[in-house]
């Protein structure tokens, strides 16, 4: 069971760069979200989808993009990066209840 | 709004020795709380999950308590391991089905 898979695992960029972090997950939940995790901090949620075709913002959105043409894929993307974006990326899916499965995780670095 | 938070940063006990994670909330409205465990490097892990009609839930070594009167939440962990050392997020579900998370606690076992 691969579960919730996340890629890249480390990613550096430079200020101004684009990039997409892929999610995917074989477990057909309708739910997915984005969360970004910061040292010492709870995680954040910056996007989430309830289903293929509709997303809408969490906490902390600006600076990112998201897509779900499919249920399976979960696309982040960020537009013009920052060094306030460097953080630790989690991608996480579910039944539209229940428990929150978590990928390992995306560790990005803007300089 | 929603909001999510925990009273200790960090938490230290001895091995053998029942812990005790607490943990406020100010939606009134949520109706489904979760705890996870994360450990370093790693993404979270779900250890137990309790809906606003219960009281209290046990799994394995690990009791969860919410008192809805005083938005609080709970998690004991009974006879703490060295393996039980992570950071723990209390999270709920609130409006639009999004998942919120509190800031951690961190969890030191001492020999």
């Amino acid at each position: 069971n691969a579960g919730v898979t996340q890629t890249p695992k480390f990613q550096v960029l430079k200020t101004g760069q684009s990039m997409t972090l892929q999610c995917a997950q074989d477990m057909n939940h309708e739910y997915m979200s984005w969360y970004r995790q910061d040292p010492g901090m709870g995680l954040r949620l910056i996007h989430y989808s309830v289903g293929a075709g509709i997303t809408d913002q969490g906490e902390v959105p600006n600076g990112y993009n998201v897509s779900r043409s499919t249920t399976e894929d979960f696309p982040l993307r960020l537009l013009s990066a920052a060094p306030s974006q460097t953080s630790v990326y989690f991608c996480a899916s579910r039944f539209e209840t229940g428990e929150l499965f978590f990928g390992e995780g995306s560790r990005l670095t803007v300089l | 709004g929603e909001n999510v938070g925990l009273h200790l940063p960090t938490l230290s006990v001895q091995e053998g020795d029942n812990s005790i994670i607490n943990c406020a909330y100010s939606n009134s409205a949520s109706d489904y709380f979760i705890w996870y465990k994360q450990e370093s490097g790693k993404g979270p892990q779900f250890i137990i999950d309790i809906r606003s009609n219960m009281d209290k839930r046990q799994g394995q070594r690990v009791t969860v308590l919410l008192n809805k009167t005083v938005k609080h939440l709970s998690l004991q962990i009974a006879a703490t391991q060295p393996g039980d050392s992570a950071v723990y997020f209390c999270a709920e579900i609130g409006g639009a089905q999004k998942l919120v998370f509190g800031q951690g606690t961190r969890l030191t076992i001492n020999p």
